[in-house]
């Protein structure tokens, strides 16, 4: 199976930072790779698929960029409603996820 | 509007069984591939299986062959998980999902529909 490696694991930001998260794959994954948002007690949401398509209705402050084995989540000017967790998961094979990196409050 | 609503869960014995179901609405249900995914407390997300529209192709990880099988109903509109001998370690909350519009042949790809989940808790 491959191996998928969030980074951070959690971060603390301001409202209007610039935040990026990496996911590293255990090999190579070409640019099957899709992320997600979790607040507490929902479903998860998608957020960019193919590593930088972004997802219908999703604000353009998230972008994805990356292909291979390293990819990037960033986040331009934070939002209130940003505050969360982020998953990412690969879709080359049988699907794997990050363990995610949570997003809190500064 | 789309909706996936998950039923079944609740307290089970370790050894016991449980049939999870996810009924959709608001889309062609038989036209997509199907997943079950689920996140233990606290913890991250992982992929149980999946299967193909015409209920011809199933996947599992690993943890899972052989105790969980998945199946769907096409004309009822609904995705079914059937967990027999099952483990503390499968306690969670278990998602039915689907990638609808970015998937491969075996039906792995971005979900875009998720259910609200139900909870599975084993324990003695």
């Amino acid at each position: 199976d491959i191996q998928m490696t969030q980074s951070p694991s959690s971060l603390s930001a301001s409202v209007g930072d610039r935040v990026a998260i990496s996911c590293r794959a255990s090999q190579s994954i070409s640019v099957y790779l899709n992320w997600y948002q979790q607040k507490p007690g929902r479903a998860p949401k998608l957020l960019i698929y193919a590593a930088s398509s972004l997802q219908s209705g999703v604000p353009s402050r998230f972008s994805g960029s990356g292909s291979g084995t390293d990819f990037t989540l960033t986040i331009s000017g934070l939002q209130p409603e940003d505050f969360a967790t982020y998953y990412c998961q690969q879709s080359d094979t049988t699907p794997t996820f990050g363990g995610g990196t949570k997003v809190e409050i500064k | 509007e789309v909706q996936l609503v998950e039923s079944g869960g609740g307290l089970v014995q370790p050894g016991g069984s449980l049939r999870l179901s996810c009924a959709a609405s608001g889309f062609t249900f038989s036209s997509y591939w199907m997943s079950w995914v689920r996140q233990a407390p606290g913890k991250g997300l992982e992929w149980v299986a999946n299967i193909k529209q015409d209920g011809l192709e199933k996947y599992y990880v690993d943890s899972v062959k052989g105790r969980f099988t998945i199946s769907r109903d096409n004309a009822k509109n609904s995705l079914y998980l059937q967990m027999n001998s099952l483990r503390v370690e499968d306690t969670a909350v278990y998602y039915c999902a689907s990638p609808t519009f970015y998937y491969n042949g075996r039906g792995h790809g971005a979900f875009d529909y998720w259910g609200q989940g139900t909870l599975v808790t084993v324990s003695s």
